[in-house]
C-alpha cells in the first residue's frame, strides 16, 4: 500500500512554463515533506522541504504548497528550463519513524526547448 | 564537505551468491539509511542505523541485512541473491535521524543474472 500518491506519472512542459506535481497522503502522523530531484545515473538530491505548520515555501524557482486539511502538497517549478528535465519524487516521514522516508512513485518531467 | 560515497558503483552477480555494499556518510553524520530503487516498486526503505544500532527496518526478507561501524560507515549485505534483487541500492545520511534532511549517495547498481 503506497502511503504517498504522486501524480502525474510524467509531464512535458515548454521552456519557460510551469511544472506542477501533486502528492497526497493519508497518514496524519507525517510531519516532514521533502521533494527530491533525480537525474539518470545519480542519487536523489534534495530540492526543498516543508513541515505542516507552513502552507507555502519558496526557494528560487521551486515552491511547495501544502494543504494540511486536504492532506495534499505540490511542487511548482516556475520558468522551467531544459536542465530541469529529471524525475521528481515527493516523500514524507513520521516524527516517530527513524530515518524512514515514504516516497511517491515519481514524476518524469521533460522540458522542451 | 565530501558527499555520501558508495562502493562499488556497479556489480554483477549470479543467483544464489551474496553481495556486500558499502556506504560512507557525510562527515559528522551519524544516521545512515538504505533504500532499494526499482522501476516497478520505486524507492523503498530497507533499514536505518544510528550509532551502530539498527533503529528501523522496512518490509524486506531477512536476506537483507546491514551494519554500521563506529566511524558511521555502513554496509548492507544481501544473501542468496534472487533475480528480483536487481536494483539501484541507495544510501542516505543525515546528522541525526528523525525529521532530518537525508543526503543520498550515487547508489550501487546491482544486476543479478
Amino acid at each position: 500500500q503506497q502511503q504517498v500518491k504522486q501524480s502525474p506519472q510524467s509531464l512535458i512542459v515548454q521552456k519557460g512554463g510551469i511544472s506542477i506535481i501533486n502528492c497526497a497522503y493519508e497518514n496524519t502522523a507525517f510531519d516532514y515533506f521533502p521533494w527530491y530531484q533525480q537525474f539518470p545515473g545519480k542519487g536523489p538530491a534534495l530540492l526543498i522541504a516543508i513541515r505542516p505548520d507552513v502552507s507555502e515555501k519558496k526557494e528560487g524557482r521551486f515552491t511547495i504548497s501544502f494543504n494540511k486539511s486536504a492532506k495534499q502538497f505540490s511542487l511548482h517549478i516556475m520558468d522551467s528550463q531544459p536542465g530541469d528535465s529529471a524525475t521528481y519524487f515527493c516523500a514524507a516521514s513520521r516524527v516517530d519513524s527513524w530515518g524512514k522516508l515514504q516516497f511517491g512513485a515519481g514524476t518524469q518531467v521533460v522540458v522542451t526547448p | 564537505k565530501a558527499g555520501v560515497t558508495q562502493t562499488p558503483r556497479y556489480l554483477i552477480k549470479t543467483r544464489g551468491q551474496q553481495v556486500t555494499l558499502s556506504c560512507s556518510p557525510i562527515s559528522g553524520h551519524r544516521s545512515v539509511s538504505w533504500y532499494q530503487q526499482t522501476p516497478g516498486q520505486g524507492l523503498q526503505f530497507l533499514f536505518e542505523y544510528f550509532s551502530e544500532t539498527q533503529r528501523n527496518k522496512g518490509n524486506f526478507p531477512g536476506r537483507f541485512s546491514g551494519r554500521q561501524f563506529s566511524n558511521s560507515r555502513s554496509e548492507m549485505n544481501v544473501s542468496t541473491l534472487e533475480l528480483g534483487d536487481s536494483a539501484l541500492y541507495l544510501c542516505a545520511s543525515s546528522q541525526k535521524s528523525r525529521g532530518e534532511t537525508q543526503y543520498f549517495g550515487p547508489g550501487t547498481r546491482l544486476l543479478v543474472l
